[in-house]
């Protein structure tokens, strides 16, 4: 089956530049995912990016896939305290079903 | 992006009961949602498919009698846990396709303790 790694914890000062990594290992992913997951709520779609997309760009946030190593990223520059939350990184297989990694919890600090 | 809500926010219940939740889609017909169970600091485990019009498709090692689904129209499906026990007790959340399958919109998820 699917198998989605994240790191799990990340701790960044505010207003530097946070980096969340994740790997997969279906080769045949479609797209992938970044969604936000503050405490208590449900999941903030963040952003996506297609399977034959080198990087995505959305304001504060820049989306890196590299498809060989199945390496996915993403950048939050100039992080904010509102950004301490926990990250999830998804891959959509074919039957549009979607495989989460273990979440990224990240802190900032001020 | 779609609005998806979930019904209820949050629950309480003796072991042994049955708790319905339920997940709406406000902004679009959804032939298809999805259900997840969230352990406390796990992930997201995808439960099972529900699809308007016919039987829900589960994902192995997930109950189809303890955990039914009825996908009663295009905007609605209910999750019930039935003879509920303490296990049991999670963060339940529904997400909804968008209209080009590109992404999935996710409820705001119900918390659910049993007792």
């Amino acid at each position: 089956g699917e198998d989605v790694e994240q790191s799990l914890f990340l701790s960044v000062r505010e207003g530097d530049s946070s980096v969340i990594n994740c790997t997969y290992t279906d080769s045949s992913s479609t797209y992938l995912y970044w969604y936000k997951q503050e405490p208590g709520a449900g999941l903030q779609l963040l952003t996506y990016i297609f399977s034959n997309m080198d990087m995505k760009q959305d304001q504060r946030l820049t989306v890196l896939l590299n498809k060989k190593d199945k390496h996915l990223s993403l950048r939050i520059a100039d992080t904010q305290t509102g950004d301490s939350a926990i990250y999830f990184c998804a891959e959509r297989s074919n039957d549009y079903k979607l495989s989460f990694g273990a979440g990224t919890t990240v802190t900032v600090r001020a | 992006g779609a609005v998806v809500s979930q019904h209820p926010s949050w629950v309480i219940c003796k072991s042994g009961t049955s708790v319905k939740i339920e997940c709406r889609s406000l902004d679009f017909q959804a032939t298809t949602m999805f259900w997840y169970r969230q352990f406390p600091k796990q992930s997201l485990m995808l439960m099972a498919t529900s699809n308007e019009g016919s039987k829900a498709t589960y994902e192995q090692g997930v109950e189809k009698d303890k955990f039914l689904i009825n996908h009663a129209s295009l905007t609605l499906s209910t999750l019930t846990v039935t003879s509920a026990h303490p296990e049991d007790s999670s963060f339940y959340i529904c997400s909804v396709p968008s209209r080009a399958a590109e992404t999935q919109y996710f409820g705001p998820g119900t918390r659910l303790l049993v007792l």
